[in-house]
């Protein structure tokens, strides 16, 4: 069974530039969550989708950034127009329903490396 | 001061030596993970608790809610185990089941 993937592993673009990322979760899991770990900082948590639906992205650090999961299935986040500030890795996880004994395990990408200069 | 701390920050070993993770946190949880980042590489959930304690191979994971610490301990320690630790919470309450927050992580390496 396939992992987690996430695209592009790396990536470097210039400040005012824009970048997407997917994240491709482990078919079948409804619960998608979105975390980035900037520089010399821990890993926070930026949102969280059901199937289609945003449960909770209270994480977003200000409207530059635009998650979406159309259909239900992967899940895309843009930076436009990204900044210097935005650098670091972008970390994707699913999960399935929660009390499932399947469901309390979180699986997590690989990270997309994002740089901006 | 961050809502979980992690300690220590580095931590080196020879190989066979008992290890041991600390993570306290200042928050009320409904669980706590144990997660393994090996260098250049992705994120491993290790261990989930919410009570007591779990085993698996040479991986210990207790914690104790009422003092809000977990401990992760590393019995016959290895090269292969060097990574970093890192611990993260589920707030007590949350309706998001994956919205954690994320101690800074320990360094582990292990010497030959």
């Amino acid at each position: 069974e396939a992992g987690v993937t996430q695209f592009p592993s790396h990536s470097v673009i210039e400040k005012g530039q824009t970048v997407t990322l997917r994240c491709d979760p482990i078919s079948g899991h409804d619960n998608l969550y979105w975390y980035r770990r900037v520089m010399g900082k821990e890993i926070k948590f930026l949102l969280h989708f059901v199937k289609e639906s945003k449960q909770d992205e209270s994480g977003m650090p200000n409207n530059r950034f635009l998650a979406e999961r159309t259909g239900g299935t992967y899940s895309t986040l843009k930076v436009q127009p990204a900044e210097l500030e935005d650098s670091g890795v972008y970390f994707c996880a699913s999960s399935d329903t929660p009390g499932l004994s399947s469901g309390n395990t979180i699986y997590f990408g690989e990270g997309s490396w994002l740089t901006v200069v | 001061k961050n809502e979980v701390e992690q300690s220590p920050q580095n931590l080196t070993a020879q190989e066979g030596e008992f290890i041991t993770i600390n993570c306290s946190y200042s928050v009320g949880i409904s669980a706590l993970h144990w997660l393994q980042q090996h260098p250049g590489g992705g994120i491993v959930s290790l261990f989930m608790l919410s009570s007591g304690k779990k085993k698996h191979g040479r991986l210990i994971a207790t914690i104790n809610i009422q003092e809000k610490h977990s401990s992760l301990h590393i019995t016959a320690s290895h090269p292969r185990d060097s990574a970093v630790y890192i611990c993260a919470v589920r707030s007590a309450g949350g309706t998001s089941y994956g919205k954690l927050t994320f101690g800074q992580g320990t360094i582990l390496t292990v010497h030959p």
